[in-house]
């Protein structure tokens, strides 16, 4: 599998246009999130997807953050309009929540995006 | 609410030689989950080892081991024969069952050669 993919891997915008960050979880894994990373404030869990629903969103800063899983393999998270103090870099990254048999399951870790950098001007 | 602490912003360490970063978290969950994520220059977030609650046995992954120690809330990473590699961010993190994860501020360490 070609893990989790990211998409763009870096994006420069001017304040007030809209912009539209891509993620394809590995194939299988049922659970997506979005993270943001900033030197401010570290690692922030935005909101995540169980089976394309969303389940916890109160991660999202402000309702200029919206984000949709249509399908299993695909998700955005847009920011409209942006702020140049949305500028950080924003994770994807996807799970299996359990593997194995019932009585012997094993919690599975998230496995990470690349990552796209955003800069808002 | 979960917090996580790592009171150690930056450490270096001679190659080959032992380092120790240090976590703790404040929780009043009795099962949850506890990870080391490693973030290089590349900026990929890759798991290193994680910990089950209810386990006691501390965790081991070849050069990395855990001393996780439940009622002082602690969970500190021991890195042995510290390799160039291994320069990166290190990130402790949290999780409740319900996959709501919490990270630590993280830890800038630096092997030296």
């Amino acid at each position: 599998d070609a893990g989790v993919i990211q998409s763009p891997r870096h994006e420069v915008t001017e304040m007030g246009q809209e912009v539209t960050l891509r993620c394809k979880p590995i194939s299988g894994h049922d659970y997506l999130f979005w993270y943001r990373q900033t030197m401010m404030r570290g690692l922030e869990l935005l909101i995540y997807f169980n089976n394309n629903v969303p389940i916890d969103d109160s991660g999202m800063p402000e309702d200029r953050f919206s984000a949709k899983m249509p399908n299993a393999s695909f998700s955005t998270l847009k920011i409209q309009p942006s702020e140049p103090r949305d500028s950080a870099v924003y994770f994807c990254a996807s799970s299996l929540k359990w593997s194995g048999q019932a009585g012997a399951q094993v919690l599975n870790e998230q496995f990470f995006g690349p990552g796209t950098r955003l800069t808002v001007l | 609410a979960q917090t996580v602490t790592q009171s150690q912003p930056e450490m270096s360490v001679q190659e080959a030689e032992t380092v120790t970063l240090s976590c703790t978290y404040d929780t009043s969950e009795n099962n949850y989950y506890l990870f080391w994520y490693k973030q290089p220059p590349s900026r990929q977030m890759i798991l290193v080892i994680r910990q089950e609650a209810y386990k006691q046995q501390n965790a081991t992954e070849n050069r990395f081991s855990v001393n996780f120690q439940k009622a002082a809330k602690s969970f500190s990473l021991k890195i042995s024969d510290s390799q160039l590699g291994d320069t990166a961010m290190y990130f402790c993190a949290f999780m409740k069952g319900n996959n709501d994860m919490r990270f630590g501020a993280g830890t800038r360490l630096t092997v030296k050669p």
